[in-house]
């Protein structure tokens, strides 16, 4: 079975600008999750999609976007892009609950200048 | 004082020696933890996965959960250079609106040759 594919894989992007990342999970899981990860913060949760409805938000601004396709397909959206919003994004699917156990993408590392 | 709170390392360690890595946390709520790998420029990977309090046994690998003291706790034992990597410690409180897991920020481990 393939695992959780995320597109592009490495993203130069200008402040000001927005950028939109794509998640394909697992086939058969429904529940899609995001999270930004840094080297001073670690992995913080973004937010969580489950039948194409929005279920758990982390505290990140409202610049942070996403949505959930039909076929469990993801995207997440960064817009007014800051400095600061350089990270790896990572993606990860789960069959229901994603509070359990969550499987997760090789992410898009965004570099902001 | 941060919800999950992990030894920050890093940690370096000869090749057959006993790892033990830790974690604790203050949400008492939480009864999910995970244990994940991550590589180098790849996406973190399922390495344990226990349910409330206990011990449970992957191969080499021992998770250990003690919810009384709100501390948890993974042993590689002969650790191998192979195991080089950072290890995360993730935990919830459960599926559904309760989804998102909560990473402590990771030790990077060595294993020498």
């Amino acid at each position: 079975k393939a695992g959780v594919t995320q597109t592009p894989r490495y993203l130069i992007k200008t402040r000001g600008q927005q950028v939109t990342l794509s998640c394909s999970p697992i086939s058969g899981h429904r529940s899609v999750s995001w999270y930004q990860q840094t080297p001073g913060q670690g992995l913080q949760f973004l937010f969580e999609y489950f039948s194409e409805t929005q279920r758990n938000k982390g505290n990140f601004p409202g610049r942070f976007s996403g949505r959930q396709f039909s076929n469990s397909r993801s995207e997440m959206n960064v817009s007014t892009l800051e400095l600061g919003d350089s990270a790896l994004y990572l993606c990860a699917s789960s069959f229901g609950d994603a509070g359990k156990t969550q499987y997760f993408g090789p992410g898009t590392r965004l570099l902001v200048l | 004082q941060k919800e999950v709170e992990q030894d920050p390392g890093p940690l370096s360690v000869p090749e057959g020696a006993i790892v033990s890595l830790n974690c604790t946390y203050s949400n008492s709520a939480f009864q999910y933890f995970m244990w994940y790998r991550q590589y180098s420029r790849k996406g973190p990977e399922l390495l344990m996965y226990t349910y409330s309090s206990g011990n449970k046994e992957d191969g080499r690998f021992t998770a250990q959960v003690d919810k009384s003291s709100k501390y948890i706790s993974l042993f590689i034992r002969d650790s191998q250079p192979s195991d080089s990597a950072t290890y995360l410690c993730a935990m919830s409180v459960g599926g559904g609106a309760n989804s998102k897991l909560t990473f402590g920020k990771g030790i990077t481990l060595s294993v020498r040759p």
